[in-house]
């Protein structure tokens, strides 16, 4: 596709709910970012996908929160038994470098933002 | 990390252009100066990143200061699509996660 691909692009839920977000990043783009964003803050890393290996899961807040890529393109950020303080703005990037200074240039996709009741 | 410090707002004439400051005092050797902006109810965009030369794309133009302990995003005639959080953040190349702090929320005014 032209750019990267988030749904839903909104998705409420209720507390204790399992949760699906998905990414479809650019064709070709072999690293994918999942990042979080509450209101009036930047983004919060989570996860760095190099093809379908995790290479970075870092930032994942507690086991609740798990990422796939299976087959090295689109991912899916899959939250368990979700609670109110997860609700944000969840979004995803891909870059086509893995290595050198352009490996940080990144395409977001719009964000899929959840709301847990 | 290098940690940056940036203003947390600034305004801007529209059609004048804007000078956005970043410092990153404790900057590495390595580590490269990246540009995003968010616009209102969008993913961050890239604008521009640099070494230590001095860069300029189609959308911008980014001054570093010799010791590389600052820097500034220039938008040489804003306009009111400007208007967004502009975050600088220092990060070694290669894949890495960028880390963005709470930037610089930039209002183009008419």
């Amino acid at each position: 596709g032209a750019g990267v691909s988030q749904t839903p692009s909104n998705k409420v839920t209720e507390k204790g709910k399992y949760v699906e977000l998905r990414c479809d990043p650019i064709s070709g783009h072999t690293a994918l970012y999942w990042y979080r964003q509450s209101l009036g803050q930047g983004p919060e890393f989570l996860i760095y996908f190099q093809g379908t290996g995790a290479a970075d899961d870092s930032g994942l807040p507690n086991d609740r929160f798990f990422a796939v890529r299976p087959e090295g393109s689109v991912s899916t950020l899959k939250i368990q038994r979700t609670e109110r303080g997860d609700s944000a703005m969840y979004l995803c990037a891909s870059s086509f470098m893995s290595s050198g200074a352009g490996a940080n240039v990144l395409t977001f996709g719009a964000g899929s933002r959840l709301t847990v009741l | 990390d290098a940690k940056t410090t940036q203003p947390p707002s600034m305004d801007c004439a529209e059609g004048r252009a804007a000078n956005l400051p970043c410092n990153h005092s404790t900057i590495s050797g390595n580590e490269y100066v990246y540009w995003y902006r968010q616009i209102h109810s969008q993913g961050p965009q890239y604008i521009i990143h640099g070494l230590k030369n001095n860069e300029t794309n189609e959308m911008a133009s980014l001054i570093i200061t010799e010791d590389r302990k600052s820097s500034t995003l220039i938008l040489p005639h804003a306009t009111l699509r400007d208007t967004a959080v502009y975050y600088c953040i220092v990060t070694p190349r290669g894949g890495n996660k960028l880390v963005f702090g709470a930037g610089t929320i930039l209002r183009v005014k008419s």
